[in-house]
């Protein structure tokens, strides 16, 4: 499958806890995406890597949230401390230049 | 206010019917892309247009940039097309990133 892969597809833990997302996206694709949609609402832009580089990151990335791109290819999203208002679909996609965006399946997050 | 307006919110169609979706938006953009979100959350492109339209199998995508309007139309609609169709732009002044709308939720009844 050459698709954008998310790991894993769900997670359930509990307030105060650590979560790490895994994003492999396309292999020649050169730029990678983090968004987050919750119930009802469209995606909302986290982050975004060019390579290994992060170029970008929103206000809503408090300081529990990092993520990181090491060597241009996989991507990971890390959560410290959760609270139930991280529960929500973190998607990622990737894309080369700008050309069509290709998304995971997505990784949904249940904070209890 | 959202940069990114759709409309209608939700819409139910009986197969055969012909659908219209509306994304409006703010300010200037450099692209927009239309998006096919199913239950489960995989999200496909649909379109992605700067100018002009694009026609791809059933779907029709339109987009206004002097009135900052596109559509997307959807003929002959079957219960298949039963998603959530997401519209968003990359504006002029935020690189690379999307803006989304809230998406509209299309049901299509046999």
């Amino acid at each position: 499958d050459t698709g954008v892969s998310q790991d894993p597809r769900h997670k359930i833990t509990k307030r105060g806890q650590n979560v790490t997302f895994r994003c492999d996206p396309i292999s020649e694709h050169n730029r990678l995406y983090w968004y987050r949609q919750t119930l009802g609402q469209g995606p909302e832009f986290l982050t975004y890597f060019q390579n290994e580089a992060q170029l970008e990151k929103s206000r809503l990335l408090s300081d529990r949230f990092s993520a990181e791109r090491p060597k241009g290819s996989f991507s990971t999203l890390e959560i410290q401390r959760t609270e139930q208002g991280d529960s929500a679909m973190y998607l990622c996609a990737s894309r080369l230049g700008l050309s069509e965006l290709f998304f995971g399946s997505g990784t949904q997050l249940s904070v209890l | 206010k959202n940069e990114v307006e759709q409309s209608p919110q939700n819409l139910t169609a009986q197969e055969g019917e012909f659908i219209t979706i509306n994304c409006s938006y703010s300010v200037g953009i450099s692209a927009l892309h239309w998006l096919q979100q199913h239950p489960g959350g995989g999200i496909v492109s649909l379109f992605m247009l700067s100018s002009g339209k694009k026609k791809h199998g059933r779907l029709i995508a339109t987009i206004n940039i002097q009135e900052k309007h596109s559509s997307l139309h959807i003929t002959a609609s079957h219960p298949r097309d039963s998603a959530v169709y997401i519209c968003a732009v990359r504006l002029e002044t935020s690189g690379s990133r999307l803006t989304f709308g809230e998406g509209t939720q299309l049901t299509v009844n046999p």
